[in-house]
Order: C-alpha cells, then structure tokens, then sequence
C-alpha cells in the first residue's frame, strides 16, 4: 500500500514562528500536494509539485512556500505564522500515469497558532 | 459560486437503509473521485471514476458525463459508516488538481 506520512499530528506554535510541515511518501509519486481544511470552506489547494524542485502555487499560496529537494519529501513552510493559518493540513500524492489507485493523503496535521 | 456541488450537506439514516449523495460540476474533468473523511482527519479515496459505474463492497459510484453529474450510493448502511464524503473533480490539463466540494456529513445510527 501506498503511504503518505505527515511529520506531526497536532502543533501548536506561536505567532511570528517559522513551520515546517513534513510529508513523504514511498512509492515514488510524482505529483504531491499541500491542502488546508476549514469549516465551511472545506480543502483548498496551497501548492503542488509534479516533480523534484518544481512546484506550481495553488489557490492560496500567500504565507506559504514549499521544498521539494527529493521526490519523496514535500515541505510546507509557513514563513511567519499567523493565527489565520489555524488549519488542518492534509499532504498528498498522485502517480502521474496512473490512474488506476488515485490519490493518496496523508493523515492530516492540525495546527493552531497562538 | 463553487464549481462543485454537493447535496445534500448532512445526511442521517438508519442502519441497514440506503443512502445516495449527489455531486454535480460546472467544469470540464478528466476524473471524478469520491473521498471518505472520518472524524479525526484522514482522508481515503474510495473511487476515481472517468465514465461508467463502480462498486466497492457495498459502495456503489456512477457519472453521467454528459450531465455532469455523479452520485454515491450507500447499500445496508451500517453505523461504521458515519463519516464525511467528498466529492473532488480532476480538472483537465491541470497537473492532477483538485477542485472539492463541501462535502456530505453521513450519520448512521443503529
């Protein structure tokens, strides 16, 4: 089975502190993704990656960055946390000529800024 | 307005009843999949569906591509399916992106 492994479950950080959000996946995915998850606004796309070093910016990129120096690991960066960016954040990944298992997400990490 | 809607928004049964949550979009796809969030966050992806119909156990997904349009059928609910379903539109030409959405929250009570 394919896994995709968030770092953290649960974070809390304080206001003005650099984040960093893990994810790997092992099977050698090219396409990976950072989504956030709020009520009511249900997930919306930060950034993706389909392959090592590229990365496109999704539909709300501002406040993040993303590191992808390997395949299996993409990183979301918040540069300086603000208690707007309170979120669930869910990674995951996509064979790119695979239709056949779909996507992959990982676990999810919740983070709350203080 | 969101480009993928999703009826109805909360959904309660009884066990063993059968359940049907609808999902239309408004954009051209190259797929559709269905997502099931259980309380605690994780999401796992049921079906990716390009045409057709699908069954799973006793999920059921099918989508008419001409009217854009896909529905989730529940058989012989069963309490273990409470949960979250979303439906997520691959969006042509689009590196594999994600449009989702709300989501249907499912109770099924014994």
């Amino acid at each position: 089975d394919v896994k995709v492994t968030q770092s953290s479950r649960y974070l809390v950080k304080r206001t003005g502190e650099k984040v960093f959000l893990e994810c790997v996946q092992d099977m050698d995915h090219e396409n990976m993704f950072w989504y956030r998850q709020d009520p009511g606004l249900g997930l919306r796309l930060i950034y993706f990656s389909y392959d090592v070093k590229m990365k496109e910016k999704g539909d709300i990129p501002e406040g993040y960055s993303v590191s992808r120096e390997k395949k299996e690991r993409f990183s979301l960066i918040l540069e300086s946390a603000s208690t707007n960016q309170t979120s669930m954040y869910l990674c995951a990944s996509l064979a790119y000529d695979s239709d056949l298992y779909g996507y992959t997400f990982g676990s999810g990490t919740r983070l709350t800024v203080v | 307005k969101n480009e993928v809607e999703q009826s109805p928004q909360n959904l309660t049964a009884q066990e063993g009843e059968f359940i049907t949550i609808n999902c239309s979009y408004s954009v051209g796809i190259s797929a559709l999949h269905w997502l099931q969030q259980h309380p605690g966050g994780g999401i796992v992806s049921l079906f990716m569906l390009s045409s057709g119909k699908k069954k799973h156990g006793r999920l059921i997904a099918t989508i008419n591509i001409q009217e854009k349009h896909s529905s989730l059928h529940i058989t012989a609910s069963h309490p273990r399916d409470s949960a979250v379903y979303i439906c997520a539109v691959r969006l042509t030409h689009s590196w594999g992106k994600l449009q989702f959405g709300a989501g249907t929250q499912v109770v099924v009570t014994p």
